[in-house]
């Protein structure tokens, strides 16, 4: 059973358009994520959700819109898609905050090419 | 903000032993962590270590943390070609914030 899975892996759409991924966690946590890792492969942080509520809100232009219709879920629209949004997106899962032992765990990735 | 460095790149022989090295900011870091991530996949999580101890080994792996320095070190020992990934340090504070580094290109050369 993959815990943190996310759909789809691969999505190449054109400029202007609107795409969503879709992500799940079978993991009970509590806590869930949105990375962007660019092309030089470093991560960046662009959304937190706890129980739901939207935690953290990094600098994201807001053509970028989470939604989190339950702990277990956190989907990310993006509207009229643009080249630089090319990246691989990563969503992740943690623990109850302040829980010992917490660990992020990561989904596959969702590699999104605009062309 | 807290942040968190290391070296963009390393290369070893097979059979070495490979150390990558990681420092951070945050006083109030509570648990820092070392992912692995392989060509076109995500990060798995290698091991992580308590703020409150100095050493971990989990077979081939050992983490150093010396936390007055804020320095945190992988030591993979006999490195195979599959070894080769980019190698992410991370820590966080009571688990809602975690900060990445830029990862570690681990090359491995036959």
């Amino acid at each position: 059973d993959t815990a943190v899975s996310q759909t789809p892996k691969y999505l190449v759409t054109q400029m202007g358009n609107d795409k969503s991924i879709k992500c799940e966690q079978n993991l009970g946590h509590d806590t869930m994520y949105w990375y962007k890792q660019d092309s030089k492969k470093f991560l960046k942080i662009m959304f937190s959700y706890n129980n739901k509520e939207l935690i953290i809100n990094e600098t994201v232009p807001n053509r970028f819109s989470p939604k989190s219709p339950d702990k277990a879920h956190l989907n990310l629209h993006i509207n009229s898609l643009e080249l630089g949004d090319s990246a691989v997106y990563f969503c992740a899962s943690s623990q109850v905050i302040g829980g010992p032992g917490n660990t992020i765990y990561f989904g596959e990735g969702s590699w999104l090419t605009v062309v | 903000g807290e942040d968190v460095e290391q070296s963009l790149f390393l290369s070893v022989r097979e059979g070495d032993s490979s150390v990558i090295n990681c420092t951070y900011t945050d006083s109030s870091s509570t648990y820092l962590y070392w992912y692995k991530q392989e060509p076109g996949a995500g990060l798995q999580l290698l091991t992580y270590i308590f703020s409150n101890m100095d050493m971990k080994q989990d077979q081939r792996l050992t983490v150093l943390l010396n936390k007055k320095d804020k320095h945190l070190s992988l030591r993979i020992a006999d490195t195979q070609t599959g070894d080769s990934a980019i190698y992410f340090c991370a820590e966080t504070d009571y688990g809602q914030n975690f900060v990445f580094g830029p990862g570690t290109r681990l090359s491995v050369l036959p």
